[in-house]
């Protein structure tokens, strides 16, 4: 499979523990992207890299996310101290540097905090 | 955050019907693309436009970028089963996609 990975599928935690999300995007796409995604609304923009470093951050990530993509490959990101309104879809999307907009989506990892 | 805004909100509609659903914004985009989402999946791309005015087509989908370049258009034909999902529309800013509040297809047969 060549697509977007995303891992876990399903995270259940109890508030106020971390935990974190990790992507591997499509082979030599060089833009990976994080958006959350809520019940009945659209994906929302969190975060970016260009390789590995992260071009700009929502105002939506928090002090308590964080994201890395440390050698320009994979992704993670880290929620800490989870509250129940983190509850969501976390979707990872990625791109070719020449293929403006065209964004590629993993299933995503959904989050449940209790 | 920002969203755009897709109407209708819900189509309920009979296999073989064609399905026309549009999205709007206040801000002038470069870029539009609709995505087709099914449960418990990501999101995926079924068409990308960039030129005003531009008409792109995919198998029976069709799809329209607004002379404005504040709207969109996306119409299905003959509408079948596997049509069912969340459709949403997204616009390029900067980036990164903005992306619509969605249209939910529902196909009886």
């Amino acid at each position: 499979d060549t697509g977007v990975s995303q891992d876990p599928r399903h995270k259940i935690t109890k508030r106020g523990q971390n935990v974190t999300f990790r992507c591997d995007p499509i082979s030599e796409h060089n833009r990976l992207y994080w958006y959350r995604q809520t019940l009945g609304q659209g994906p929302e923009f969190l975060t970016y890299f260009q390789n590995e470093a992260q071009l700009e951050k929502s105002r939506l990530l928090s002090d308590r996310f964080s994201a890395e993509r440390p050698k320009g490959s994979f992704s993670t990101l880290e929620i800490q101290r989870t509250e129940q309104g983190d509850s969501a879809m976390y979707l990872c999307a990625s791109r070719h540097r020449g293929h403006t907009g065209e964004l590629f989506f993993g299933e995503g990892s959904r989050l449940t905090v209790l | 955050g920002q969203q755009l805004n897709q109407s209708p909100q819900s189509m309920f509609i009979q296999e073989g019907e064609d399905v026309s659903m549009n999205c709007t914004s206040s801000s002038i985009f470069n870029t539009w693309l609709w995505y087709k989402q099914d449960p418990g999946e990501g999101p995926v791309l079924l068409i990308a436009l960039y030129k005003a005015g531009e008409l792109t087509s995919n198998g029976r989908l069709t799809a329209q970028f607004g002379i404005t370049r504040k709207d969109s258009f996306l119409n299905i034909s003959a509408s079948i089963p596997s049509d069912v999902g969340i459709y949403f529309c997204a616009g390029l800013d900067t980036d990164k996609l903005i992306f619509g509040t969605g249209t939910r297809l529902q196909v009886f047969p």
